[in-house]
């Protein structure tokens, strides 16, 4: 079974500037991974897919990069409503389809 | 509007089972496989399975195998998650969620709004 590992577990980031992300598989899942982001008490949003596809309706500044093990997702020009937990999935071995923990992205 | 939505929340001894409902509305339902994930409280997401709803063939993870059947109703466009044996790590929102911009695979871009299970005595 894969496993996804995510770092840092919080970042905290002014308004305005990057935040990097970062999601690390123990095997290679090619690039069949994703991104979403949770607020709380709401279901995950699908930001990215196939490690660099932004899903429909997400802003240009949400980026994916990576493949094999490692991928970083990339927020530029953070704003307020960024504020969230940040969640990685890998599709390539499954059952079952894992994600990596989280990482909590506050704003300061 | 793709809409899924849930049953309302439920609270269940130990031991007990539990039986959640997912309704899809404005799309072909026998289309999309539909997931089903738990969140435990204050913890990350965790994949419990899924099933065609056409064919209502269900693939559950491993560790759920013998405690999760997965069931569908064409007639109301509905598939229905049991979870028996419950204990109290079983305490979690249940989210069902399908894949429509990408159908091959299964990222989730629409999601129910959740189903709290408390399990507790």
């Amino acid at each position: 079974e894969i496993v996804l590992t995510q770092s840092p577990a919080t970042l905290s980031v002014s308004p305005g500037e990057r935040a990097t992300l970062s999601c690390r598989a123990s095997q290679s899942v090619s690039n069949n991974l994703a991104w979403y982001h949770q607020k709380p008490g709401q279901a995950p949003r699908l930001l990215i897919y196939a490690a660099s596809t932004r899903a429909a309706g997400v802003p240009a500044r949400f980026s994916g990069s990576g493949s094999g093990t490692e991928f970083t997702l990339t927020i530029s020009s953070l704003q307020s409503e960024d504020s969230a937990v940040y969640y990685c999935q890998q599709y390539n071995n499954w059952p079952p389809y894992n994600f990596g923990q989280g990482t909590k992205l506050e704003i300061k | 509007q793709v809409q899924l939505v849930q049953s309302g929340a439920e609270v269940k001894m130990p031991g007990a089972s539990v039986k959640v409902s997912c309704k899809a509305s404005a799309y072909s339902y026998t289309v999309y496989h539909v997931h089903w994930m738990r969140q435990a409280p204050g913890q990350g997401l965790e994949w419990v399975g899924r099933i065609n709803p056409r064919t209502g063939g269900g693939s559950p993870a491993q560790k759920f195998q013998g405690r999760v059947t997965m069931t569908s109703d064409t007639s109301i466009n509905t598939v229905y998650l049991e979870l028996t044996g419950l204990r109290s790590d079983d305490t979690a929102v249940y989210y069902c969620a399908i894949s429509v911009e990408a159908p091959a695979t299964p990222n989730f871009d629409f999601w129910g709004q959740g189903t709290l299970v408390t399990v507790s005595s």
